[in-house]
């Protein structure tokens, strides 16, 4: 039982590049969400998936686009990176969407775009 | 958006000291509320619910004053293992778990 995994571990950009973010997890979690953590920030929310097939728009979605390409996976997408994107990015999953129910986390996607 | 407030620290403490952090939210009708637990360069992890009548779970108890609108998490009897950055989380019906910024704990020998 792995939980949540994310690839790649690092990545670096350089302006304009495109690439995503692979995320999956095997807990049979029906909700799947994307966040980055910035210093001195909390973490924000990107988009998030509250079951296969749907997704929508969470706090800071502007230059993001996602993917639940089926229960198990949920992909992050940058189409043309900036460096305002250097962040760590955490995809995590839960029972269901959005409710007090824990929220599990990947070990994070360190990119840095230059 | 609602914030979460949080005393960034650092706290440093010796082992076996007693600590407190304080967490502040803005939003009077939110229901639930919790503490994650990120240690340096992973992910969060939850530490435990806060629930409206307290919740203790070994030397750590997390307690919610709603009348002042903030949750606390106590730490007895710190251990080196506990030096982590602690995350006060809000969750507002029908919309999202809102971070707070952390709290840096630091434990010395």
């Amino acid at each position: 039982n792995a939980g949540v995994t994310q690839t790649p571990k690092f990545q670096v950009l350089k302006t304009g590049q495109s690439m995503t973010l692979q995320c999956a997890q095997d807990m049979n979690h029906n909700s799947m969400y994307w966040y980055r953590q910035d210093p001195g920030m909390g973490l924000r929310l990107i988009y998030y998936s509250a079951s296969e097939g749907t997704t929508d728009k969470g706090e800071v979605p502007n230059g993001y686009n996602v993917s639940r390409l089926n229960k198990r996976e949920f992909s992050l997408r940058l189409e043309s990176a900036a460096p305002s994107q250097t962040s760590v990015y955490f995809c995590a999953s839960s029972v269901r969407t959005l409710s007090y129910n824990e929220q599990f986390f990947g070990p994070g996607t360190r990119l840095t775009v230059l | 958006r609602k914030e979460v407030e949080q005393d960034p620290g650092p706290f440093n403490v010796p082992e076996g000291a007693t600590v407190a952090f304080n967490c502040t939210y803005s939003n009077s009708a939110s229901q639930s509320f919790f503490w994650y637990r990120q240690d340096c360069r992973k992910e969060p992890k939850l530490l435990m619910s806060v629930y409206s009548s307290g919740n203790e779970d070994g030397r750590f108890t997390a307690q919610l004053n709603r009348a002042s609108q903030y949750i606390s998490l106590l730490i007895r009897d710190s251990k080196l293992s506990d030096s982590a950055t602690y995350l006060c989380v809000e969750y507002q019906a029908g919309t999202a778990l809102i971070f707070g910024k952390g709290t840096t704990l630091s434990v010395s020998s």
